[in-house]
């Protein structure tokens, strides 16, 4: 079993739905959970970031972490075809960087 | 004006080679990070570098090895490049080295091996 999984998609929605993006993972020690957005042939950008469980939302993007499920989503309200890209979760079990271990991603594809 | 930029984005190179890329950033950070990015996509860690620490992620061959000339800058080189080194390679800054310390990725070198 891999560490973080991600269904890689593609997800096509129209514009407007709301989508639901997904990883599971397996180590429970994971405490720091980022979502990070990824166009094409570009580097990633941090999206939005929690400590633990709970919700955090930044206007059209709100984060939800289960940790006892260990399962953390990303969804977008309102989603528009700018918002076509990969996403990638990534989580770490300390606040040290170079811990990270990212997800394979999840192609999205937002259809006008 | 480019936050963290990496030269070349493209790289084409036999087997064998030796090669270098370089990433500098603008950003006044500390900390700067060089990932790997295979074809199924996953981003992988290869080194931090903090201040004069360089913390190396275990699973790395030690063909690759980064150099910093001074805090605005970390080059990757690989010596002996082998088939399986072809990925996206990217550089990456972030102010500290805590994992809540945003990191701002550059936009990547495509490297292949033939």
């Amino acid at each position: 079993q891999k560490e973080v999984e991600q269904d890689p998609g593609p997800l096509s929605v129209p514009e407007g739905a709301i989508v639901s993006l997904n990883c599971t993972y397996s180590n429970s020690a994971f405490q720091y959970f980022m979502w990070y957005r990824q166009y094409s042939r570009k580097g990633p950008e941090l999206l939005m970031y929690t400590y633990s469980s709970g919700n955090k939302e930044d206007g059209r993007f709100t984060a939800q972490v289960d940790k006892s499920s260990k399962y953390i989503s990303l969804f977008i309200r309102d989603s528009q075809p700018s918002d076509s890209a990969t996403y990638l979760c990534a989580m770490s079990p300390d606040n040290y960087g170079q811990n990270f271990v990212f997800g394979p991603g999840t192609r999205l594809s937002v259809l006008p | 004006d480019t936050a963290v930029s990496q030269t070349p984005k493209y790289l084409v190179t036999q087997m064998g080679n030796d090669k270098s890329i370089k990433c500098e950033q603008n950003l006044g950070h500390d900390t700067m990070y060089w990932y790997k990015q295979d074809s199924k996509k996953f981003l992988k860690i290869m080194f931090s570098y903090n201040n004069k620490e360089l913390i190396i992620n275990e699973t790395v061959p030690n063909r690759f090895s980064p150099k910093s000339p001074d805090k605005a800058h970390l080059n990757l080189h690989i010596n002996s490049l082998e088939l399986g080194d072809s990925a996206v390679y990217f550089c990456a800054s972030s102010h500290a080295q805590g994992a809540t310390d945003t990191q701002y990725f550059g936009p990547g070198t495509r490297l292949t091996v033939l």
